[in-house]
């Protein structure tokens, strides 16, 4: 098994440039996380999926959209970037929550973009 | 929303203990532990439920006091490969998400 998959690694965009980011998982998870993670300030949720089809926000949704057309694959799109997305992205997958507890996370290998 | 770590930072020798704190302003179902070796994805160590339980990983364990709101990571005769930042991660009764706190960065040296 592959686990969590990111591609790519990294990235460099200018200013008003799009991408999209992709995470594969094989793990039949059900819950799906995007994250990003800057110095000092731990892992942000950026969006999140709770099944094939749905998507929700997360702490710092703002300049990202996401989708989830198939249930092993989460995609994080930058429509227009900017200077302050800069950052490390994190992927993550879990199952469903189980007696009201929420699973443990399995996260990809990052992605670090760097916006000039 | 996001938990509070403390200490931020902790330097030990090899052999030493460590404990490091969670604490939310939020009622509590559960409480994650996450290690994160520099340049690499956070790795998964433990899951404390509401109930005042205990869990252990090796040398480490956790408790979660859920009336106080707080969870505390106890490193026992730290070893070189404990290095590296340490993520708390809440999760709210009835919640589909986990927040996590800033972060503990953890370095032994021999």
């Amino acid at each position: 098994n592959a686990g969590v998959t990111q591609t790519p690694k990294f990235r460099v965009l200018k200013t008003g440039q799009s991408m999209t980011l992709l995470c594969a998982q094989d793990m039949n998870h059900e819950y799906m996380y995007w994250y990003r993670q800057d110095p000092g300030m731990g892992l942000r949720l950026i969006h999140y999926s709770v099944g094939e089809g749905t998507t929700a926000k997360g702490e710092v949704p703002d300049g990202y959209n996401v989708s989830r057309l198939k249930k092993q694959n989460f995609l994080l799109g930058l429509e227009s970037a900017a200077p302050s997305q800069t950052s490390v992205y994190f992927c993550a997958s879990s199952f469903r929550p189980r007696q009201g507890r929420l699973g443990e996370q399995y996260f990809g290998p990052g992605t670090r973009l760097t916006v000039t | 929303q996001q938990p509070v770590q403390s200490p931020q930072a902790v330097i030990l020798r090899e052999g030493e203990d460590a404990v490091i704190n969670c604490s939310s302003s939020k009622a509590l179902y559960s409480v994650h532990w996450y290690r994160q070796k520099h340049g690499e994805a956070p790795v998964f160590l433990m899951i404390l439920l509401k109930g005042g339980e205990q869990k252990g990983h090796d040398k480490i364990s956790a408790s979660f006091n859920e009336k106080k709101q707080q969870s505390s990571l106890y490193l026992t005769a730290s070893q070189l490969s404990y290095s590296g930042t340490y993520f708390c991660g809440t999760g709210l009764t009835g919640g589909f998400k986990t927040i996590f706190g800033a972060g503990t960065r953890l370095f032994v040296k021999a």
